[in-house]
């Protein structure tokens, strides 16, 4: 399988807990995205990575979240801390050549439940 | 600052009849739009995308959507769905940047 790939798909934990999530990306694909999703609501934004540099991180990520993504090929997503207001779908996607233009490839998601 | 409404949270329809699902957007500059789907427990996947050209854009699995400027709309079409059609759908900007801006998606529930 050459898509985009998440792991775990579930993650169930404590509030307080710290979680990471992974994200592996097409390979020959340079652009690598965060979202988060909610029952009912559309991918929100959360990080933007250009090869390994975060180029861009919304404004609703607070300081408890962290993406990296060593030498520009998986990335990982954690959460510090775990509140049940995380709880969500994390989506990854990634793309390549003109930023924007071009069609972003999803994974399916890891599903955060925070207890 | 863009964003995106999509104006049915649920469309319910029966197959073979034709659908449409509506969006609007709001945006100060030219925007790149798409249109998406995600079926159960799978990632979004691309239908069709309008960067510049012909308003009228084709994409897969029969899906077509217009391009509105002076309505800002992009609605896509079906002239007859099939039950496996059956998934949410969300309509997306951009303005050339790494930032899309998704609607909060319309869920299409086709009966037979």
């Amino acid at each position: 399988d050459t898509g985009v790939s998440q792991d775990p798909r579930h993650k169930i934990t404590k509030r307080g807990q710290n979680v990471t999530f992974r994200c592996d990306p097409i390979s020959e694909h340079n652009r690598l995205y965060w979202y988060r999703q909610t029952l009912g609501q559309g991918p929100e934004f959360l990080t933007y990575f250009q090869n390994e540099a975060q180029l861009e991180k919304s404004r609703l990520l607070s300081d408890r979240f962290s993406a990296e993504r060593p030498k520009g090929s998986f990335s990982t997503l954690e959460i510090q801390r775990t509140e049940q207001g995380d709880s969500a779908m994390y989506l990854c996607a990634s793309s390549t050549g003109l930023a924007g233009v071009n069609e972003q490839f999803f994974g399916p998601g890891t599903r955060l439940t925070v207890l | 600052a863009q964003s995106v409404t999509q104006l049915d949270s649920q469309v319910p329809v029966f197959e073979e009849a034709p659908v449409e699902l509506r969006c609007n957007y709001s945006s100060s500059v030219s925007v790149y739009l798409f249109w998406y789907v995600q079926y159960p427990n799978q990632g979004l996947q691309l239908l069709l995308k309008y960067l510049s050209g012909s308003t009228l854009v084709k994409g897969i699995n029969g899906f077509e959507a217009e391009f509105n400027k002076s309505q800002t709309s992009f609605h896509l079409r079906k002239p007859s769905v099939h039950i496996s059609d059956t998934a949410e759908y969300f309509c997306a900007v951009n303005t050339g940047g790494f930032k899309t801006i998704f609607g909060a998606g319309t869920r299409l529930f086709v009966k037979a």
